[in-house]
């Protein structure tokens, strides 16, 4: 039985660059969370869909950050242009329905932008 | 000050000793998590939880929703319990603790 599968585990790349994180939740699942997270900042939801809607983005930084999902096997999160500051490990996690039910993270992504 | 405070930040036990973690939060939530993440980086959600309490193996969460107050407890400890445990609450999105290391020494 597959879990949220994210991918790239690793992503090194420059700043100034554009950065696609992808993820696949869970089949049958319709909630769909985004995580960053950073030594001094710990765990943060940047954005939550439910049912591919978008409902909270405001944990998203700023412009340069887009979440997409356009059906409900597949989400993306965009940053353009990237910066130092962005790196972090970014997770992506899926639950049955909305924030109070267990939720089942993919193994993440680390990103450095150098 | 936080939403969501857990203490001990750090935590270091035997082989063999009763844990416990606790998280304190300061507003109105729908149920509140207990999440695990390994030295890998993994998290896998350990329980979730309105009200009372849940038992898996070893471990116990309780909540306390007049006081807002959670605890988890791992009874027996071993090494492989060593990681990060995080308390998160539901409100209309997640937010979370700062985290608690636990290192369980042979």
């Amino acid at each position: 039985d597959a879990g949220v599968i994210q991918s790239p585990r690793h992503e090194v790349t420059e700043m100034g660059q554009e950065v696609t994180l992808r993820c696949k939740p869970i089949s049958g699942h319709n909630s769909l969370f985004w995580y960053r997270q950073t030594m001094m900042r710990g765990l943060e939801l940047l954005i939550y869909f439910n049912n591919n809607v978008p409902i909270d983005d405001s944990g998203m930084p700023e412009d340069r950050f887009s979440a997409k999902m356009p059906n409900a096997s597949f989400s993306t999160l965009k940053i353009q242009p990237s910066e130092p500051r962005d790196s972090a490990v970014y997770f992506c996690a899926s639950s049955l329905q909305s924030v109070d039910q267990p939720q089942h993270f993919g193994d993440g992504t680390r990103l450095s932008i150098l | 000050k936080n939403e969501v405070e857990q203490s001990p930040q750090n935590l270091t036990a035997q082989e063999g000793e009763f844990i416990t973690i606790n998280c304190s939060y300061s507003v109105g939530i729908s149920a509140l998590h207990w999440l695990q993440q390994h030295p890998g980086g993994g998290i896998v959600s350990l329980f979730m939880l309105s009200s009372g309490k849940k038992k898996h193996g070893r471990l116990i969460a309780t909540i306390n929703i007049q006081e807002k107050h959670s605890s988890l407890h791992i009874t027996a400890s071993h090494p492989r319990d060593s990681a990060v445990y995080i308390c998160a609450v539901a409100t209309n999105k997640l937010i979370f603790g700062t985290g608690t290391l636990l290192a369980v020494q042979p």
